[in-house]
């Protein structure tokens, strides 16, 4: 069954430090996302990304934070300049090409800020 | 903006029994899926149920719209049924999620 990948699984970085998780959607899925974790919460909307351009966003996505789909395969999520609260689980997930579909996640990678 | 309550926050059960759980939600919304959360951190999409009924396996969830709530039916429990379910409803795009039910399945 097709599924979507992330990597790395965990990543430890050091406060100011940029970073780029990355994610493999399912290959005929057109909606992309991103949702982060936070250990013990629940899980939030970061942004989604639709025919190469953000669709929606929300307030925790910031300017600190971008999303790119460098290639037909490979969709990004950078955080410029990491803070000690980025410390989270963060989730890609993708869904079929039509709007409010069923979202299929990815395992998650799991982001340490020292 | 839109709330969505999970209940109970916790259940522990006897592997065997079964069990609902129950999402209610503020406001209309244009679909609302399940998930499951594993202990390694995997969330699952269980259903997809905009409204009505679905079933699979030992699992079913009903979703009446109209009074802006949904059930998921849990039934035969075992241990690898532990970990949170996650209720989350879609609007304008984007899913919003229930703070989740907590389920320990014991042996």
């Amino acid at each position: 069954e097709p599924e979507v990948t992330q990597t790395p699984s965990h990543q430890v970085t050091q406060m100011g430090q940029e970073v780029i998780l990355r994610c493999v959607p399912i290959s005929n899925h057109l909606y992309f996302y991103w949702y982060r974790q936070i250990l013990g919460q629940k899980v939030e909307f970061l942004v989604s990304f639709y025919n190469n351009e953000i669709s929606e966003k929300s307030e925790i996505f910031d300017d600190q934070f971008s999303v790119e789909r460098p290639d037909g395969s490979n969709f990004t999520l950078k955080i410029r300049s990491t803070k000690l609260e980025d410390s989270a689980m963060y989730f890609c997930a993708s869904s079929p090409p039509v709007r409010g579909g069923k979202l299929f996640f990815g395992s998650g990678t799991q982001l340490s800020v020292l | 903006g839109i709330q969505v309550e999970q209940s109970p926050p916790d259940l522990i059960l006897q592997e065997g029994a079964n069990s609902t759980l129950r999402c209610n939600f503020s406001d209309s919304v244009n679909n609302l899926q399940w998930f499951h959360q594993n202990p390694w951190g995997q969330l699952i999409n269980l259903f997809y149920i905009p409204s009505g009924t679905k079933q699979n396996g030992r699992l079913s969830a009903t979703t009446v719209a109209t009074e802006r709530y949904s059930l998921l039916y849990i039934s035969s429990s075992q241990t690898t049924d532990s970990g949170v379910y996650f209720c989350a409803v879609e609007r304008g795009g984007k899913l919003i999620f229930g703070q989740g039910t907590e389920l320990s399945v014991k042996p």
